[in-house]
């Protein structure tokens, strides 16, 4: 079946570091891959995706790849901020489109 | 605004109580999701609908049943609460064959059972 493993946390950074959040995943076909962000006591907000092999999605200075070949979609970004600080989840969604699933999530905090 | 939007926020209940959650979007999306939150579990979904008339189960759907009642609304319904399902639930929305995928999320619901 369809799963996603990415790195446990926490993870704590100075400001101005640099951030690599790895994830993998297993799946069957083509899926859609994505990065959503929590922030304290708010929802789910989307960060970024992409939705074919070699695809890299990128907002706010957060990147992934999607890589086919160690099928893993790793979140970098090269300077954190303190508001960076927050809950970084990676996502699938199969490729029929009808299951989102998600990793147990990465707790980021940054410190000035 | 559009968006997703849950009632409760908060909840805190007996065992043995039942509850319903209310969420309802108002972007025209097909399809709603009942997810649940608790640490060091990621997100687990709980129930899904793929469309209107259609509900099916999700990863963790013990405990729990849906209605979808119209396009706009998907309620999650706990009959006979435990403490087991202390949890902050999380209702969401996508337009399924939009070509974007993108789930949109309500703020949660905090739901304490005692």
């Amino acid at each position: 079946g369809n799963s996603v493993t990415q790195m446990e946390g926490p993870v704590t950074l100075s400001e101005e570091a640099f951030l690599t959040i790895n994830c993998t995943y297993t799946a069957t076909g083509y899926p859609s891959l994505f990065w959503y962000v929590q922030y304290p006591g708010e929802g789910l907000q989307l960060l970024l995706k992409a939705t074919k092999a070699d695809d890299k999605g990128s907002n706010k200075g957060f990147e992934a790849t999607y890589r086919k070949e160690t099928t893993s979609f790793h979140l970098e970004k090269g300077s954190v901020q303190v508001s960076d600080s927050a809950v970084y989840f990676c996502a699938l969604l199969n490729q029929a489109g009808t299951a989102l699933i998600f990793g147990k999530g990465t707790t980021l905090s940054v410190s000035s | 605004n559009a968006g997703v939007t849950q009632t409760p926020k908060f909840q805190v209940l007996k065992t043995g109580q039942s509850m319903t959650l209310q969420c309802a979007q108002d972007m025209n999306h097909n399809s709603m999701y009942w997810y649940r939150q608790d640490p060091g579990m990621g997100l687990r979904l709980i129930y899904y609908s793929a469309s209107e008339g259609t509900t099916d189960k999700g990863e963790v759907p013990n405990g729990y049943n849906v209605s979808r009642l119209n396009k706009r609304e998907f309620s999650l319904r706990l009959e006979s609460a435990a403490p087991s399902q202390t949890s902050v639930y999380f209702c969401a929305s996508i337009r399924q064959g939009s070509g974007d995928n993108v789930l949109t999320f309500g703020a949660g619901s905090r739901l304490t059972v005692l």
